[in-house]
Parts: structure tokens; C-alpha cells; sequence
């Protein structure tokens, strides 16, 4: 039972640098979302897809990009990445707003 | 629009000791409500939620919450903490907004468990 799956789990990135978090989900789920995790933040909403080929911003898309060319995979693409995108990236995907089933998490550093 | 509060960032409690766990929410239209647990290094686990019915929901590991709309409260609860609860709890609001299910987070609570 793979359900959702997130590489890499950890990177360090320079500053300027770009890279592409991967996300994969095997329950046919039509939602998938990113967020951000960062100390006393709780999880903030980067980007969410309700289908392939449909993405919309969340609260905080300035420096992120996505997309979603089938049901399975949302990758999340940082450009030109700055020291305030340290933080842990969480994928999650559910069905029609039900509950919400998480990835490991990708921690990302950038120096 | 959605958003959520937990009164509290850190909760102790003593071994044994009652755990509560306070969210608050807001939304405009009947919401979905849901309470998650991070344990160290890890991703968000569902404890427990609640959508449409009864009111008082129950999750895993012994842990209870209670819709109340005129409080606008989902509370979380549970009779007799044990050091395994120690974890950072969120809650979380899902409802229909401009046609698509977001889900809003809270702040979240690290729970300590004293012995």
C-alpha cells in the first residue's frame, strides 16, 4: 500500500538554484495539494489540482509551480530558490474533500 | 473564509491526566472538520474527523472530539494521557468554497506527556 509518495525526502539546494519535488499518489484521487510546514506555522497551502490538467494557487504560490498531466503525479517546481523556501514540503491527496492522506514529507534546505 | 484557531502552541499534561486539545473554526457553509497528529520526523496521520451525523466522533488510539456549531468548536479530548500521545496535534477545515474542497490548517499544539 504505497498510497502517497514524495522524493526527495531531503535536499540542499544553493541559492538560485531550481528543482522539482516529485509527488505520486496510487488511490485514484482526483484532489492533490502541496504544503509547507515551517516551526509554529502549522501547514500552509502552496498550490492544489482537482484534476489532471486543473491547478489553482493556494496562500502562499510566489516562487512555486506545478502541474498536472495525469491523476497520479503533481510534481512541485522551485524556481531560482531562496533561503526562505527552507522549510518541509508536504504532498497530500484525498477524494471529493474527504480526509486527507499525506506523503513522508521532503526536507529542503537552501544555503 | 475558512480559517482555524487552537488556543494554546504547547500543552502538558501528567501521565493519566485528561487531554484537551482546543480548535476553533470559521467557514461559511457546513465544513468538514478533521484533527491530524505529527509525530516526529513524520507526515500527518488522521486521528479523527467528522462530516455529517453524529456529533461526537470518536478516532483511533482513545482520542474523541465533539462538533459544536453554536460554539463553532471541534475540540479534541481524551480521558487518560499516555507518553505515546506525546506529538504535535492539527486541526484542519474542509468545506466547499467557490466549488473546491481546501483544507485550512491550524497553528498546531505539541503535546507533552510529564511522567
Amino acid at each position: 500500500n504505497a498510497g502517497v509518495t514524495q522524493t526527495p525526502k531531503f535536499r540542499i539546494l544553493k541559492i538560485g538554484q531550481s528543482m522539482t519535488l516529485q509527488c505520486t499518489q496510487d488511490m485514484n484521487h482526483n484532489y492533490m495539494y502541496w504544503y509547507r510546514q515551517d516551526p509554529g506555522m502549522g501547514l500552509k497551502l502552496i498550490y492544489y489540482s482537482v484534476g489532471a490538467g486543473i491547478t489553482d494557487k493556494g496562500e502562499v504560490p510566489n516562487g512555486y509551480n506545478v502541474s498536472r498531466s495525469t491523476t497520479e503525479d503533481f510534481p512541485l517546481r522551485l524556481e531560482l530558490a531562496a533561503p526562505s523556501q527552507t522549510s518541509v514540503y508536504f504532498c497530500a491527496s484525498s477524494q471529493t474533500g474527504r480526509e486527507l492522506f499525506f506523503g513522508e514529507g521532503s526536507r529542503l534546505t537552501v544555503l | 473564509a475558512q480559517s482555524v484557531t487552537q488556543l494554546g502552541s504547547h500543552v502538558s499534561v501528567s501521565e493519566g491526566a485528561l487531554v484537551l486539545l482546543r480548535c476553533n473554526y470559521s467557514s461559511s457553509v457546513p465544513p468538514y472538520l478533521f484533527w491530524y497528529v505529527q509525530y516526529p520526523n513524520q507526515g500527518l496521520q488522521l486521528l479523527l474527523k467528522y462530516t455529517t451525523g453524529a456529533t461526537l466522533v470518536k478516532g483511533i488510539n482513545g482520542f474523541e472530539a465533539e462538533f459544536k456549531k453554536s460554539e463553532t468548536s471541534f475540540h479534541l479530548t481524551k480521558p487518560s494521557a499516555h507518553m505515546s500521545d506525546a506529538a504535535e496535534y492539527f486541526c484542519a477545515v474542509s468545506d466547499l468554497t467557490s466549488g473546491t474542497y481546501k483544507y485550512i490548517f491550524g497553528t498546531g499544539t505539541r503535546l507533552k506527556v510529564l511522567a
